[in-house]
């Protein structure tokens, strides 16, 4: 069955550094891969799709990164802010599934000023 | 635009009570799907509707059941509710057929006990 991991539950840094999160896949090759955040008593919110034959993707201060063949997504947050402070969510969309996300747990980011 | 819209925001049941979360787009999209997230599980789909008219199980489909009514609504019934069953409830619509690249938006989520 198809395995999502985020690297870790929760994620601590200051105020102004790069917030890097880790997504690994297992099992099958997703044909896009979302990231999403997600605050508390909220529904996730979209923020960045990369597709399978980009390397990188970038929206102000994020950066989506994609290596098939590690079978993993980072997702950065340079010159965080403490409004950054949220879980966020990778989710996968395999070829054969079109339509349907697999989610990972969320790593939670705190960002202390 | 309201978005994707959910009732109730809090319920509480008894075990084995029915109940039926409602939820509705504005956005003219064409899927719909129903989420349940729990501490430590991340979210897990239960089913979804890739166009009005249809709908499919998801990870998790077992003691629910769905209607989608028309374009713009999809209800998500608990005929006899469990404990198990305490959990978020998320929907979210999207606006292709299964395209894959869609965003899915969400609703802000049901929070439901069954005692």
């Amino acid at each position: 069955s198809q395995k999502i991991e985020q690297n870790s539950e929760a994620l601590n840094i200051q105020e102004g550094k790069t917030a890097t999160l880790t997504c690994n896949y297992t099992n099958y090759s997703p044909a896009y891969l979302q990231w999403y955040r997600q605050d508390p008593g909220r529904g996730p919110v979209f923020l960045l799709l990369i597709r399978e034959n980009e390397k990188e993707k970038r929206k102000e201060r994020l950066k989506v990164t994609f290596d098939t063949t590690l079978k993993q997504s980072l997702f950065h947050i340079t010159a965080s802010q403490p409004a950054d402070s949220a879980t966020y969510l990778c989710a996968l969309v395999r070829g054969s599934t079109l339509g349907r996300l697999y989610f990972g747990r969320g790593t939670q980011l705190t960002v202390w000023p | 635009n309201a978005g994707v819209t959910q009732t109730p925001k809090f319920q509480v049941l008894k075990t084995g009570q029915s109940m039926t979360l409602q939820c509705a787009q504005d956005m003219n999209h064409n899927s719909m799907y129903w989420y349940r997230q729990d501490p430590g599980m991340g979210l897990r789909l239960i089913y979804y509707s890739a166009s009005e008219g249809t709908t499919d199980k998801g990870e998790v489909p077992n003691g629910y059941n769905v209607s989608r009514l028309n374009k713009r609504e999809f209800s998500l019934r608990l005929e006899s509710a469990a404990p198990s069953q305490t959990s978020v409830y998320f929907c979210a619509s999207s606006g292709g057929q299964g395209a894959g690249t869609d965003t899915q938006y969400f609703g802000p989520g049901t929070r439901l006990t069954v005692l």
